[in-house]
This record gives C-alpha cells, structure tokens and sequence, in this order.
C-alpha cells in the first residue's frame, strides 16, 4: 500500500528557534494535510493543501505543497512550549478520499 | 473542539470480551473514518463510511465491525478482544464528496484489554 515517509522522527529544539519538517510519497497526491497531536487527545487539523507549490500559513506554522506532488513541507517560526506534540502529515491520491497518515514527527521545546 | 465526539472516553475490558465505540459526526459531514493508534505508533486507517454505506477498508481485522446509522453517528464493534487491541480508538468526519478531504478527529477512545 501507499507509504509516507516522515522526518525526522524527533526533534529536540530551543525555544525560539526555527523548525521545518517533511513528507515525501511514493505516488502522486492531490491533497496535503499537516495535523498536531498532543498526548492522549485527537489530532487537530492545521493546514490543507490542494495546488501544487501552494504555500499556505497559519500563524507561525507555514506548509507547501511540494512541486512534484510526491511531497510537503511545514514550518514553524519562533518556536514556544506551546509548539510540543505529534505532528502528522497525511495525503491523499488522486482517487478515493481515504487519508495516508506519516509516522509523525516528535517535537520537543526546551524553554 | 473539533465538533466530532466520541463516546466512551475511556474503556477497560478483559479478553475475549466484545465491546462497541460511538463517534457523532460534526453536523452536516457525511463522512466517518475510524483509526486505531497503538502507543508511540501512527495513525492505522480501519475503514470509512459515506452516508450510510461502507466506502473504504484499511486494515482492518476481521474481529472488528463498523456500522453507520441513519443520523449519520457510526459505532465501531471490536470483538474476541485480545492484548494487542489495547490502542486509542479515533474517529474523523468530513463533510465527503469530492470537494475537500479535510477530516476532523474526535477526542478518542482509549481501550484498555486485560
């Protein structure tokens, strides 16, 4: 079946910093979404994407829509403690609307 | 608050037992998608439904059933529990056709086997 590659799987920044983050497919999409969990509640949805090489920002958070649609990137500018969780990439392909859920990136804040 | 709810919060029940998980959708989404997540693991996709009827199966085993009803809430019955089955349980919504694929998670069922 479909598979998304997430990385990386943890990341250990400091308050403040900068932090990107990636998905890549090994087929074509026509949907991007990034999600955040924090521990033991649902994920909760922060960005949809739908064009290819759309750039999409919600507050400090920033994704795109990779050219060639195999992949996605998202942001967070200025990091704070709040930024700590699960972030989730999922995609979908060109046909069906089941979601392909990445293994997550673990992000952590030193304050 | 995502608008999908999930009932129960939290559930604890021997092997062997049979048990069932309630999600409501957020209001006018036609969609349920329902995904298992054992601990430190990603989001396993069970299966969907679209206004009543079944439309997409992930991997889901054979000792689990889902239904959706005509007020569009979805139960999810998972039965001969074992160990392994202990995970959260999360249900999704979307408002469906092919407009937007945008899901919304509910708080979860966390299920505890014994």
């Amino acid at each position: 079946g479909q598979q998304l590659n997430q990385s990386p799987q943890s990341m250990f920044i400091q308050e403040g910093e900068d932090v990107s983050m990636n998905c890549t497919s090994s087929s074509i999409f026509n949907t991007w979404l990034w999600y955040k969990q924090d521990p033991g509640e649902g994920p909760v949805l922060l960005i949809a994407l739908y064009k290819a090489g759309e750039l999409t920002s919600n507050g400090r958070l920033t994704a795109q829509f990779g050219i060639t649609r195999k992949d996605s990137f998202l942001n967070i500018s200025a990091s704070i403690p709040s930024d700590v969780g699960i972030y989730f990439c999922a995609g979908k392909e060109t046909s069906g609307s089941r979601l392909t859920f990445g293994e997550g990136t673990q992000l952590t804040v030193n304050p | 608050d995502s608008g999908v709810t999930q009932t129960p919060k939290h559930l604890i029940t021997a092997t062997g037992q049979r048990v069932t998980l309630r999600c409501s959708p957020r209001s006018g989404d036609l969609s349920v998608y329902w995904y298992q997540q054992s601990l430190d693991q990603g989001l396993q996709f069970l299966i969907q439904y679209y206004n009543g009827e079944e439309r997409a199966k992930g991997n889901i085993l054979e000792r689990f059933s889902a239904q959706q009803f005509p007020d569009l809430h979805s139960e999810l019955n998972l039965s001969s529990l074992e160990l392994g089955d202990s995970a959260l349980y999360f249900c999704a919504s979307s408002v469906g056709g092919s407009s937007t694929y945008e899901q919304y998670f509910g708080p979860g069922t966390r299920l505890t086997v014994t």
